[in-house]
């Protein structure tokens, strides 16, 4: 089916793994967002890709590290998973900047123990 | 100062009611502006676009003011299908989003 789809929907695991979160897309969309929602803090930016092979930092990238080798595939790792880092992720696409709208997959809940 | 801001909610109405949201930006160069609404446990969605000369669908009506750098969203004839967060953004070089108010809209 068309969309924006995130793997896995939910993942627990320890401190100092490091973790992959996916996201595709099937519309050719150049954009790609990573998000992080915590409660007080709404949506942050992670890292943001405005074309294959070009990312760049969003507010809160540390400890984060993306790659986009296809247009439609934009995965996000953890290196070395911290408490801190527990939170929900979302991952969104848009076909351009302006009034494009951005669509969102639906999300990823991730629990560092 | 936050880039974008909003009322802190919670908002509890009845049905029926008119409920307003407000929301403030700090980069007077951002270019495009929308609410979008998340539900429980969600993804956000879009629900409008917000234009300089203002614009409605429906019941929702949203209004810029470039001047003052403030959104805002009006909900008339609230639904209990309306409860949810809505959530203000702003476009400069990416999308910014504001913490998000609460409505609870109750029979």
């Amino acid at each position: 089916d068309a969309g924006i789809t995130q793997s896995p929907r939910y993942k627990i695991t320890e401190t100092g793994r490091q973790v992959t979160l996916m996201c595709h897309q099937t519309w050719s969309h150049s954009y790609m967002f990573w998000y992080r929602q915590d409660l007080g803090h709404g949506l942050r930016l992670i890292y943001y890709s405005a074309a294959a092979d070009i990312t760049d930092k969003g507010e809160v990238p540390d400890g984060y590290v993306v790659s986009r080798s296809k247009t439609e595939n934009f995965p996000l790792t953890l290196e070395s998973a911290t408490r801190s880092q527990t939170s929900v992720y979302f991952c969104a696409s848009r076909a351009g900047m302006g009034y494009n709208e951005q669509f969102f997959g639906p999300g990823t809940r991730l629990t560092v123990l | 100062r936050k880039e974008v801001e909003q009322d802190p909610g919670p908002f509890n109405v009845p049905e029926g009611a008119t409920v307003a949201f407000n929301c403030t930006y700090s980069n007077s160069a951002s270019q495009s502006f929308f609410w979008y609404r998340q539900d429980c446990r969600k993804e956000p969605k879009l629900l409008m676009s917000v234009y300089s000369s203002g614009n409605e669908d429906g019941r929702f009506t949203a209004q810029l003011n470039r001047a003052s750098q403030y959104i805002s969203l009006l909900i008339r004839d609230s639904k209990l299908s309306d409860s949810a967060t809505y959530l203000c953004v702003v476009n400069l070089n990416d999308m910014r989003f504001g913490a998000g108010t609460r409505l609870t809209v109750k029979p």
